[in-house]
């Protein structure tokens, strides 16, 4: 596609629920990462994927939290057992790979824990 | 403690004023990246510096790397309201891989 789509754009969970959030990254890009994202704040990194292999999930905040990308292309990051404070815009990127290139973002799922 | 620190955190100013917003680190960077954010938006690249002292210039922005790869400025001259956004700058660690840090971030609001 001409850009990495996230699904859904919201989602409300009651607490203790597990929730999945999609990633469809820019056909032919290598690396897929996965961000968290508070209001106003940067992006705290997550989990990052080159193809299919799982290469760095250092930024995942518990075991509670599980992402795959076993294809190398669409991505799912799941949370289980939410908690309040897992509430925040989950964004994903994609990149063709190598230090000089940017990132490309989706637009983010944002997530509710009520 | 953050990796990458902006300020300021928070700008608002009005049309056609000039502003500077700074990203400082301890840590030395391989390359370093600026990106702009709209509300409900992914970050927008905006540039990547890669050689320490490199200058470039997007239009009106003006971005610089610091001789020692540990800082960067983004500079807007003669701001416009179409400039609002969440400014961010992150890097990527000296043998760090392709994994990017974020900044804190620099709300910035251009008002008519």
């Amino acid at each position: 596609g001409a850009g990495v789509s996230q699904s859904p754009r919201y989602k409300v969970a009651k607490r203790g629920q597990d929730v999945a959030l999609r990633c469809d990254p820019i056909s032919g890009h290598v690396s897929l990462f996965w961000y968290q994202q508070a209001l106003g704040q940067g992006p705290e990194f997550l989990t990052y994927f080159q193809n299919e292999a799982q290469l760095d999930k250092s930024g995942l905040p518990s075991d509670r939290f599980f992402a795959e990308r076993p294809e190398g292309s669409v991505s799912t990051l799941k949370i289980q057992r939410t908690q309040q404070e897992d509430s925040a815009v989950y964004l994903c990127a994609s990149s063709l790979g190598g230090q000089s290139y940017g990132y490309t973002f989706g637009s983010g799922t944002r997530l509710t824990v009520v | 403690t953050q990796l990458l620190e902006q300020s300021p955190q928070f700008l608002s100013i009005q049309e056609g004023e000039n502003l500077t917003v700074y990203c400082n680190s301890s840590s030395v960077f391989s390359s370093l990246q600026w990106y702009r954010q709209e509300p409900g938006e992914g970050p927008v690249l905006l540039v990547t510096v890669v050689t320490g002292g490199e200058v470039k210039k997007l239009k009106r922005l003006t971005f610089q790397f610091g001789d020692a790869r540990k800082d960067s400025s983004l500079h807007i001259t003669a701001a416009q309201p179409g400039d609002t956004g969440l400014y961010l700058c992150a890097g990527r660690l000296t043998g760090g891989g392709n994994k990017l840090t974020f900044g804190t971030g620099t709300q910035l609001k251009v008002e008519l």
